[in-house]
């Protein structure tokens, strides 16, 4: 069965410290993956995308991720956390033939001073 | 980038209403919706997906009668919840995705339901 698995449920950095979030799949072919960032009480919000092609992806806020096949990883980074990072990350395996996505339970990250 | 805007915010009525949330794709056409269920500290849980002028199709343990779901039109997909008791307080959010399959959901800021 197709299924995303976030290792990590809350993880706390310093600021400006690095960050790695880990996410693994379990698809029968390659899937898209996706990276969104959820704040308290709000909808979620697209941090990166990968389909295809190069394996290091980059988003937006100053997040990167990279697949690894080898691995069935697909890790989010980021070299410098802020304190506004502070939040709700979820890894989502999609490709379904409607679009669907299979999420991960998801990363709380906190951000100390 | 893509909008979607999702109305209420929040909902607090008694228990027996039937509430109606909308969600509305902005800035593009979007052929297939999607409505999640998020519980607290937990993931979202996929309800039902929608495709514009034909049938929801839901997942498996989630009662077509109970929560409506319309897509009638390419920006707009509704869910009601009817008769609404306190075990169906929760945080519903859409999603919206255009034609491709490979096209990201662009998600709307949820509805905090609050059944009394």
């Amino acid at each position: 069965a197709q299924s995303v698995t976030q290792p990590d449920i809350h993880i706390t950095v310093s600021e400006g410290a690095s960050l790695e979030l880990r996410c693994n799949y379990s698809y029968g072919a390659t899937p898209y993956l996706f990276w969104y960032v959820q704040s308290p009480g709000q909808g979620l919000q697209l941090l990166l995308k990968y389909f295809s092609g190069d394996t290091l992806v980059q988003g937006i806020k100053g997040f990167e991720a990279e697949f690894k096949r080898s691995q069935s990883s697909f890790n989010l980074r980021k070299p410098s956390v802020h304190w506004s990072d502070a939040a709700e990350y979820f890894c989502a395996g999609g490709g379904g033939s409607q679009g669907n996505l299979i999420f991960g339970k998801g990363t709380k990250l906190s951000v100390k001073p | 980038g893509a909008v979607v805007s999702q109305h209420p915010s929040r909902v607090i009525c008694k228990s027996g209403t039937s509430v109606k949330i909308e969600c509305r794709s902005l800035d593009f056409q979007a052929t297939t919706m999607f409505w999640y269920r998020q519980f607290p500290k937990q993931s979202l849980m996929l309800m039902a997906t929608s495709n514009e002028g034909s049938k929801a199709t839901y997942e498996q343990g989630v009662e077509k009668d109970k929560f409506l779901i319309n897509h009638a039109s390419l920006t707009l997909s509704t869910l009601t919840v009817t008769s609404a008791h306190p075990e169906d307080s929760s945080f519903y959010i859409c999603s919206a995705s255009s034609a491709s399959r490979n096209q990201p959901q662009h998600f709307g800021d949820g509805t905090r339901l609050s059944i009394l």
